[in-house]
């Protein structure tokens, strides 16, 4: 079955340094591949999306490339803030089943001034 | 509009006891799911609904939870009698179309104590 594998966290970086999540995942099929963000005291928010391979998503000065040969969709900013800080989550639907996500375990990230 | 609202935000309770938690959805959207997050590890898919049907409830672990949406507005999922490995975070999701993801709202969850 579907699956997405994330790399493990907490993740602790000084303020503009370079980000890299790691995700991978196993589909039948090409799904869509996202990136969601949980910031601390909120809900989950859809952070960035990729319908296709070679698609590169992005948002908020984040990106992430849908590679079908790698099957991954790694996550990346080149000059991470503060407000970054959050837990981020890979994720990917499967439309067969009433649009239910597979999530990743999910990789807290914390930022130090 | 108002997003999806969650509550309690948090609830301790005590092994044995029962707890239901309740989502209102984005007014109007008929898919609710409801997902939880235990121990920092994956989101896990619970159940779905469909107005007040039960599309999917493969993901809900046992028998101890109880999820209903009456009416098809808000839902609640019960816990009895909670048990300790129940901890974790119950986040609820609506959307206006079950298909199409990007139309998912998630809640602010709810952070389940179980001691």
């Amino acid at each position: 079955g579907n699956s997405v594998t994330q790399m493990e966290g907490p993740v602790t970086l000084s303020e503009e340094a370079f980000l890299t999540i790691n995700c991978t995942y196993t589909a039948t099929g090409y799904p869509s591949l996202f990136w969601y963000v949980q910031y601390p005291g909120e809900g989950l928010q859809l952070l960035l999306k990729a319908t296709k391979a070679d698609d590169k998503g992005s948002n908020k000065g984040f990106e992430a490339t849908y590679r079908k040969e790698t099957t991954s969709f790694h996550l990346e900013k080149g000059s991470v803030q503060v407000s970054d800080s959050a837990v981020y989550f890979c994720a990917l639907p499967t439309y067969n089943q009433g649009g239910k996500l597979i999530f990743g375990q999910g990789t807290e990230l914390s930022v130090k001034p | 509009e108002a997003g999806v609202t969650q509550f309690p935000s948090h609830s301790v309770i005590e092994k044995g006891q029962t707890v239901t938690l309740r989502c209102d959805p984005i007014s109007g959207h008929d898919n609710l799911y409801w997902y939880r997050r235990v121990m920092g590890k994956e989101i896990k898919f619970l159940l779905h609904f469909v107005k007040e049907s039960k599309q999917d409830e493969s993901g809900m672990p046992n028998n101890r939870f109880l999820a209903e949406r009456t009416g098809g507005t808000y839902s609640t999922l019960k816990v009895q009698p909670a048990e300790l490995e129940d901890s974790g975070v119950y986040f609820c999701a609506s959307s206006q179309t079950g298909l199409d993801v990007y139309g998912y709202t998630f809640g602010s969850g709810t952070r389940l104590t179980v001691v």
